[in-house]
């Protein structure tokens, strides 16, 4: 089953753009890639998903390497209300819906 | 259009009790998936609902049940609490299968067992 590794913890200031990794070694063909995430006290919130293109959207950017096993969510300007928990998710399969811990992000001002 | 709505926001039980929490999906939406998070674990996959149905289950025991109606509104029930079940329980639905789908989240409901 294809499964996602993530840093636990990252930093990004204030307006800088935002880069969470992401490696999804054991990713299949047609698996496709998908990020939430969760602000305190919320429940988690789709951002983006993509398969092997890069994808962009009014919240974020996803560059997936060629090889597909790694991929990065771009948050282009950082604010203080994009701190939160960032899911980095590869659903492999009916009984697969294992979301993890995820990055904590935290924008400094 | 609503979204996902869960109730109630807050329980306190106590052990061996059972409990029903709530959630109404997104009008349209068929899947609704189960899920609980406590500190440290992140979010576990429950199960999930669809049409009526079944589809997935995580690795929970059986005391942990759910079941979904003809109007897509799914209940969830534990029963004989424990401590180690106090989480937050989110629910999210989705048009397709939670597999394939964008899934949208309720605020959940917040599970204290005494």
């Amino acid at each position: 089953d294809a499964k996602t590794t993530q840093p636990t913890s990252m930093d990004c200031a204030e307006g800088r753009a935002a880069n969470l990794p992401c490696n999804h070694s054991t990713i299949s063909g047609n698996e496709y890639v998908y990020w939430y995430r969760q602000i305190h006290s919320q429940g988690p919130q789709y951002i983006i998903h993509g398969l092997k293109n890069n994808e962009t959207n009014e919240m974020a950017s996803l560059i997936i390497t060629e090889d597909r096993k790694s991929s990065t969510l771009i948050l282009p300007h950082a604010t203080l209300r994009d701190t939160a928990v960032y899911y980095c998710i590869v659903f492999s399969g009916a009984n697969n819906l294992f979301f993890g811990t995820g990055t904590r992000l935290t924008v400094i001002p | 259009k609503a979204g996902v709505t869960q109730t109630p926001r807050y329980l306190i039980k106590t052990r061996g009790q059972q409990v029903t929490l709530s959630c109404s999906p997104i009008s349209g939406h068929r899947s609704v998936s189960w899920y609980q998070q406590t500190p440290g674990q992140g979010l576990q996959f429950l199960f999930e609902y669809f049409s009526e149905t079944q589809r997935n289950k995580g690795n929970f025991p059986g005391r942990f049940s759910g079941r979904q109606f003809s109007n897509s509104r799914s209940e969830m029930n534990v029963s004989t609490l424990e401590l180690g079940d106090s989480a937050l329980y989110l629910c999210a639905s989705s048009l397709e299968l939670a597999t394939v789908g964008i899934q949208y989240f309720g605020a959940g409901t917040r599970l204290s067992v005494l």
